[in-house]
C-alpha cells in the first residue's frame, strides 16, 4: 500500500459544478497537508496548506483534513475552466525541512 | 513565475550518457529538492539539499548525485541512463526554517531514446 493514495480520475465536470477531490494516507504521523495544482508542462504551485485537522477556506477552494479517518479533501466552488488541472495531495510529518509525500494527482477538465 | 528557475527545459538523450539538469532556488531558499514525477509513479523524492550539505535521500538510484554549490544552485546528474529514467524532473526549494512550503520550478523534461 502507498503511503498517500489519490484517485487519479480523470474527473469531468460542468462550469460551476463543485469540484471534491480526496486523498487517503497511511501513516498517522503526517500533521501538514498540502494541495497543489498542475497545469500542463508547469510545475506544481500551491493551492492550499494546512495544519492538522480542520477547514481552511480561500476563495472558491477549501481544504479538509479528518485525521482520524486518515482522508483529506479539497472543494472547488463553481468551478471554471481555468481550474482544469492536475492537483496533487501532499503531506509531512514535519513543520519544515522535509521531503513532501504526494499522491499521484487528480486530472480535472471543467467545461464551458 | 515561482522564483525557481530549471535549466534545461527539455533534453533528448541517448541510453547510456549521462546529463546534468540545473536548479536555481528562490533567492533566499537555503533548502533545494529534486522530485521524479513520471506518469506510473507520481511525484517522487530523490534527494534534499540544505545550505550545501545532503540532507535527506528519498528513492535516487546510484547511477544519480547532486550536489549544491555556494551559490546555493543545485545540478542533478544521471548517468548511465535507461530508457525508464525518462520523466520530469523537478526542483523545489523552501525557506525550511520556517515551514514544508516548496516552490517548484517549471522542470525538465528528459527523454532517453
Amino acid at each position: 500500500q502507498k503511503e498517500v493514495e489519490q484517485d487519479p480520475g480523470p474527473l469531468s465536470v460542468p462550469e460551476g459544478a463543485i469540484v471534491s477531490l480526496n486523498c487517503t494516507y497511511s501513516n498517522s504521523a503526517f500533521q501538514y497537508f498540502m494541495w497543489y495544482r498542475q497545469y500542463s508542462r508547469k510545475g506544481p504551485e500551491l493551492l492550499m496548506y494546512t495544519y492538522s485537522s480542520g477547514n481552511k477556506e480561500d476563495g472558491r477552494f477549501t481544504a479538509q483534513v479528518d485525521k482520524s479517518s486518515k482522508y483529506i479533501s479539497l472543494f472547488i466552488r463553481d468551478s471554471q475552466p481555468s481550474d482544469s488541472a492536475t492537483y496533487l495531495c501532499a503531506m509531512s510529518e514535519h513543520q519544515a525541512g522535509t521531503a513532501l509525500i504526494f499522491g499521484k494527482g487528480t486530472t480535472l477538465s471543467v467545461s464551458s | 513565475d515561482s522564483g525557481v528557475t530549471q535549466t534545461p527545459k527539455h533534453l533528448i538523450t541517448a541510453t547510456g550518457q549521462r546529463v546534468t539538469l540545473r536548479c536555481s532556488p528562490r533567492s533566499g531558499d537555503l533548502s533545494v529538492y529534486w522530485y521524479q514525477q513520471s506518469l506510473d509513479q507520481g511525484l517522487q523524492f530523490l534527494i534534499q539539499y540544505y545550505n550545501g550539505e545532503e540532507r535527506a535521500k528519498g528513492n535516487i538510484l546510484e547511477r544519480f548525485s547532486a550536489q549544491q554549490f555556494p551559490d546555493l544552485h543545485s545540478e542533478l546528474n544521471l548517468s548511465s541512463l535507461e530508457l525508464g529514467d525518462s520523466a520530469l524532473y523537478f526542483c523545489a526549494s523552501s525557506v525550511d526554517f520556517v515551514s514544508n512550503i516548496q516552490y517548484f520550478g517549471a522542470g525538465t523534461r528528459l527523454s532517453v531514446l
